[in-house]
């Protein structure tokens, strides 16, 4: 099983710019989640899903958008991309609330905004 | 959700034993504790999970007091490769998980 599958990887963009970044899981997860990690910080959640055509807020959720049209892919979009929004993003996924079962991350996609 | 505290650093040296403490004074009923690690450029991993009690798998141990207001990681005879950033989670089946900075582990030769 592939697990959590990001892409892209890496990815550089003008500032006004647009771009989605797509999150799939193959574990037939209930719950998946976007973090967005700054160098030398801890994750911070944007938006989360506790299933197909439902989504939520998290902690830092603006500038972003999200979609779960299927239960296997999150999508992740900046409409306009800023400087700010510079980081790595990781998508992970868990079977039911990831309080009390494991999450599984991605590989991370690394965004830049000059 | 219950906050966590942890240090934000610790060092070792090969072949030691680390504990890592973590600090959840609100901690409901319904919540367990886990904890993940994180290499530089990849995303964090599972270590371990706990209620109550003592946990111990192939890589670590968790020990959770009575109370449940704190919780310990033990790391036994680390190893260069254990160098990476820990992170202490409280939560239940209905939560999203919102991290804290963890704690940065730095063995030496």
């Amino acid at each position: 099983n592939a697990g959590v599958t990001q892409t892209p990887k890496f990815r550089v963009l003008k500032t006004g710019q647009s771009m989605t970044l797509l999150c799939a899981q193959d574990m037939n997860h209930e719950y998946m989640y976007w973090y967005r990690q700054d160098p030398g910080m801890g994750l911070r959640l944007i938006h989360y899903s506790v299933g197909e055509g439902t989504t939520a807020k998290g902690e830092v959720p603006d500038g972003y958008n999200v979609s779960r049209l299927k239960k296997q892919n999150f999508l992740l979009g900046l409409e306009s991309a800023a400087p700010s929004q510079t980081s790595v993003y990781f998508c992970a996924s868990s079977y039911r609330g990831a309080g009390a079962n494991v999450l599984t991350f991605g590989a991370g996609s690394r965004l830049t905004v000059l | 959700l219950a906050k966590t505290t942890q240090p934000i650093s610790m060092d070792s040296y090969e072949g030691q034993e680390v504990n890592i403490t973590c600090s959840h004074n609100n901690i409901a009923t319904n919540d367990y504790i886990t904890w993940y690690q994180q290499f530089p450029s990849q995303g964090p991993r599972f270590i371990i999970q706990g209620y109550k009690t003592k946990v111990t798998n192939e890589v670590a141990s968790l020990f959770i007091p009575a109370d449940r207001k704190s919780s310990t990681l033990s790391l036994p005879r680390v190893s260069l490769s254990d160098t990476a950033v820990y992170y202490c989670l409280v939560g239940d089946e209905t939560d999203k998980l919102i991290f804290g900075t963890g704690t940065r582990l730095q063995v030496f030769p």
